[in-house]
């Protein structure tokens, strides 16, 4: 069975600064899809952004932006110039490959606090 | 707002009550889950429906009972709950199952909070 692992329960970051948040994921498959979703304190999880498996280049969405490293099973999310806003869950996910069911496993989420 | 709404957002019922959770989605999709989202656990998928068929019953307790009567709604049917079903459950839409050789995003509502007395 897949796993998803995030190992740090909380972060912090000074406003403007960057933050890199880790995830670890297991599967003997060769291709899947990864995400990142936020959930703020008002609870609606949203997609923070996604990544092909069968991509090399690392997706970026503004101030979002991932380092994949397949070969290490890694998928951390940097966010950089940091926001009052961006304080919130981050949950990383793992979705099996094209044409098998779209089945989520999460990670257990990182507190993201983010500092004045 | 992700145009994933869920009702209501906060419920709180005694074991022997009867109570129905409602998500809505207006985004066109075929496929709808519903989550159980418990404090420093991952989320749990219990079940998902594609074009209004459940395709995953993840060996929930028969005390939730989930019911699609179309693509747009989703209904989760709660009955003799126990306290340890308090939790966060979350409703969530995909343009349809992983059909197509294409992974689809999911869209989540706000989620509905549980307290069971």
């Amino acid at each position: 069975a897949q796993t998803v692992t995030q190992s740090q329960p909380e972060m912090s970051v000074q406003e403007a600064e960057t933050v890199t948040l880790s995830c670890t994921y297991d599967t003997s498959e060769s291709d899947y899809y990864l995400f990142w979703y936020k959930q703020p304190p008002s609870r609606q999880m949203i997609l923070v952004i996604r990544q092909e498996a069968y991509k090399q280049q690392n997706a970026t969405e503004n101030r979002f932006s991932v380092n994949f490293q397949k070969a290490a099973k890694s998928f951390s999310l940097k966010i950089s110039d940091s926001q009052l806003g961006d304080a919130a869950m981050y949950f990383c996910a793992y979705s099996p490959p094209a044409g098998t069911a779209s089945k989520l496993t999460f990670g257990t989420g990182t507190r993201l606090q983010v500092t004045l | 707002e992700t145009g994933v709404t869920q009702t209501p957002r906060h419920l709180v019922m005694g074991m022997t009550n009867k109570k129905s959770l409602k998500c809505e989605q207006h985004l066109g999709h075929n496929a709808m889950y519903w989550y159980k989202q418990s404090a420093k656990k991952p989320l749990e998928l219990m079940f998902v429906y594609n074009f209004k068929e459940q395709t995953e019953n993840n060996s929930v307790p028969s005390r939730f009972s989930p019911e699609c009567p179309n693509s747009s709604h989703l209904f989760l049917h709660l009955h003799t709950l126990q306290p340890e079903d308090s939790a966060l459950y979350l409703c969530a839409s995909s343009q349809d199952w992983g059909v197509g050789g294409r992974t689809e995003t999911q869209y989540f509502g706000p989620g509905t909070r549980l307290l069971v007395l």
